[in-house]
């Protein structure tokens, strides 16, 4: 079947720093991807997203990067916050189904 | 603007006891969904529905029934609680069109967190 798979579950960034999340997609039919944040005892909230035809979208503070070569992507989270901490997903759509990666769980550094 | 609510948001069940789980979107989505998180499982599709009157499996439905009667409203039923169901159920939703970036963005609801004892 097919799966969206994170690289890693934890993450520890220095405050000020650039914070980089990866996900990596099995099916390459796959034509849309979205960032979510979630924070504890809270509903996922959209960060960024990005269609298959393109390889780079900015956002605020945020930039998401595709690799449709090696079924890739990237969230970059830019003068990382305290804010910030929380758990990121990827997911991956592929006709009307959404599939979500396991997550990472950011924690920012004082 | 509500956006999705989900009630209840909390509820203990014996197992074998059934409950329904009801989703209301008040933005004219097309699409709903629901999933279920378990931890460092991430969020896994249960069923899903294209529109009114359509439902659909996902990744993990067996012990799940929906319903999608109304457009705003999508109902996800356990008819005999096992102990395995104990998770927090997201629902979502979703425009379903293809043309704008964004416009396929999944909002979700706040979650309804199930302990079957």
């Amino acid at each position: 079947g097919e799966s969206v798979g994170l690289h890693l579950p934890t993450l520890s960034v220095q405050e000020g720093d650039n914070s980089i999340i990866n996900c990596a997609y099995s099916n390459s039919a796959s034509d849309y991807f979205i960032w979510y944040k979630q924070e504890s005892g809270k509903g996922p909230q959209f960060i960024i997203d990005i269609r298959s035809n393109m390889d780079k979208r900015q956002g605020q503070r945020v930039t998401v990067l595709l690799n449709k070569t090696v079924k890739h992507l990237s969230l970059q989270i830019a003068a990382t916050q305290p804010g910030d901490s929380a758990v990121y997903f990827c997911a991956a759509r592929r006709d009307y189904k959404y599939i979500f990666g396991t997550g990472t769980r950011l924690k920012v550094l004082a | 603007n509500a956006g999705v609510t989900q009630t209840p948001k909390f509820r203990v069940l014996k197992t074998g006891q059934s409950m329904t789980l009801l989703c209301a979107q008040d933005m004219n989505h097309e699409y709903m969904y629901w999933y279920r998180q378990d931890p460092g499982m991430g969020l896994r599709l249960i069923h899903y529905s294209v529109g009114e009157g359509t439902t659909a499996k996902g990744e993990v439905p067996d012990g799940y029934n929906v319903s999608r009667l109304k457009k705003q409203n999508f109902l996800l039923g356990l008819e005999s609680a096992a102990p395995s169901q104990t998770s927090v159920y997201f629902c979502a939703s979703s425009t379903g069109r293809t043309i704008l970036s964004g416009a396929n963005v999944l909002t979700f609801g706040a979650g309804s967190r199930l302990t079957v004892l």
